[in-house]
């Protein structure tokens, strides 16, 4: 399983974006890269996930280094509700089925 | 849709004594996970099935853990007996195609 590097925790302030590093240096070339998040009390909440190009959606956008060794999670304008620990996980998915929660980044986000 | 649910939200339960936690996935979803979370060891995968099917129970702490899924819209997690440090939350998620995955609020799970 590819191993992943992650800040143990980031501060923003409300309104403004944020950037979430992961470093995956040993990711396999068929793995994707995925995106939960955890807001307090709740279960996991996958954000996004892509495999070589940069990918948008509703809630972030997801830039992948070209080499596939790191990523990074972009939250446009962070809202108080975006705090949360976010997960880095290299998944290959389909019938491989298991995600492998690491420690996470901790997000706070000031008024 | 109502998402994936889970029951009990909490479980305050001694030591000896059985529990069984209860899943129901979302509809038309094909993989079902049970996952623990507890402060020390963070989140970990215990079991999941495809198709109703047990696929990798490698996670499962010893034999007093065991899980089941008698059909596509009903998963149970049974611990017999409980201990103390047992205690952690409980998550039961679901994806399509073992794609990105759905959870549910988890169960807080209390063994005194």
């Amino acid at each position: 399983d590819a191993k992943t590097t992650q800040p143990n925790s980031m501060e923003s302030n409300e309104e403004e974006p944020v950037h979430l590093p992961c470093n995956h240096s040993t990711i396999s070339g068929t793995d994707y890269i995925h995106w939960y998040r955890q807001l307090p009390s709740q279960g996991p909440e996958y954000v996004i996930h892509g495999l070589t190009s940069n990918v948008n959606n509703r809630m972030a956008s997801l830039a992948i280094a070209e080499d596939r060794k790191s990523s990074t999670l972009i939250l446009h304008r962070a809202t108080l509700r975006d705090a949360a620990v976010y997960y880095c996980i290299p998944f290959l998915g389909g019938s491989q089925g298991n995600l492998i929660f690491g420690k996470g980044t901790k997000l706070s986000v000031k008024p | 849709d109502a998402g994936v649910i889970q029951s009990p939200r909490h479980e305050v339960t001694e030591m000896g004594q059985e529990v069984t936690l209860r899943c129901k996935p979302i509809s038309g979803h094909d993989y079902l996970f049970w996952y623990r979370q507890t402060m020390m060891r963070g989140l970990e995968l215990l079991i999941y099935f495809n198709n109703n099917v047990p696929i990798d129970d490698s996670g499962m702490p010893e034999d007093r853990f065991s899980a089941k899924m008698p059909n596509a819209s009903f998963s149970t997690l049974k611990i017999q007996p409980s201990e103390p440090r047992d205690s952690a939350v409980y998550f039961c998620a679901s994806s399509f195609s073992g794609n990105e995955q759905y959870f549910g609020p988890g169960t807080r799970l209390t063994v005194t």
